[in-house]
């Protein structure tokens, strides 16, 4: 089992759909959570840290849940520039620590 | 704001050639990183650098070694590439090791024949 697992893609939405993301962790010792956007053929960007207490920042908003060890990321109002891949990404404390990237969700938002 | 900067960003090489992959970053961030991606796998881990003067293996360290220059910069060596190590490799950085995002370089993409 991946420690990092999220949805399958590709997820083919409307402009302005609601679209989530699901990303579920295995390690109980993981400690911070972040949602990254990565476009094609560029570098992983940081789109935001996940808290406890859930998060929002315009259009997105973030959730975990320690007990069930998932965290997901809600996209209102989908532009079609939010067509990308969606990292999620737990870091994981185990004596040093453990940086593990989810294998991505690729989104098409369409016109 | 340069941010994170990788050289070079395309590189071809034979089997067997050495090369040395460079990163900086003027953030002046104490923790760096090396990374790997392949299509269809998440990026993985190959050293890192919690702060100026240490490193450490991640997930896929064969193959590479690392040098912690000074607290900017941060490179990593191919010995004798092979093959299997054609990917984009890409270079972050951050505050700190473990708890804080990580900031990336746009990639090297290298490809070994």
């Amino acid at each position: 089992r991946k420690e990092v697992e999220q949805d399958p893609g590709p997820f083919n939405v409307p402009e302005g759909a609601t679209v989530a993301f699901n990303c579920t962790y295995s390690n109980s010792a993981s400690q911070s959570f972040f949602w990254y956007r990565q476009d094609c053929r560029k570098e992983p960007k940081l789109l935001m840290s996940v808290y406890s207490s859930g998060n929002e920042d315009g259009r997105f908003t973030a959730q975990l849940n320690r007990a069930s060890q998932y965290i997901s990321l809600l996209i209102r109002d989908s532009k079609l520039s939010d067509s990308a891949t969606y990292l999620c990404v737990v870091n994981i404390r185990t004596g040093g620590f453990k940086t593990i990237f989810g294998a991505g969700t690729r989104l098409f938002v369409k016109a | 704001n340069a941010g994170v900067t990788q050289t070079p960003k395309f590189q071809v090489l034979k089997t067997g050639q050495s090369m040395t992959l460079q990163c900086a970053q003027d953030m002046n961030h104490n923790s760096m990183y090396w990374y790997r991606q392949d299509p269809g796998m998440g990026l993985r881990l190959i050293y890192y650098s919690a702060s100026e003067g240490t490193t450490d293996k991640g997930e896929v360290p064969n193959g590479y070694n690392v040098s912690r220059l000074n607290k900017r910069e941060f490179s990593l060596r191919l010995e004798s590439a092979a093959p299997s190590q054609t990917s984009v490799y890409f270079c972050a950085s951050s505050v700190s090791a473990g708890s804080q995002p990580q900031h990336f370089g746009d990639g090297t993409r290298l490809s070994i024949l």
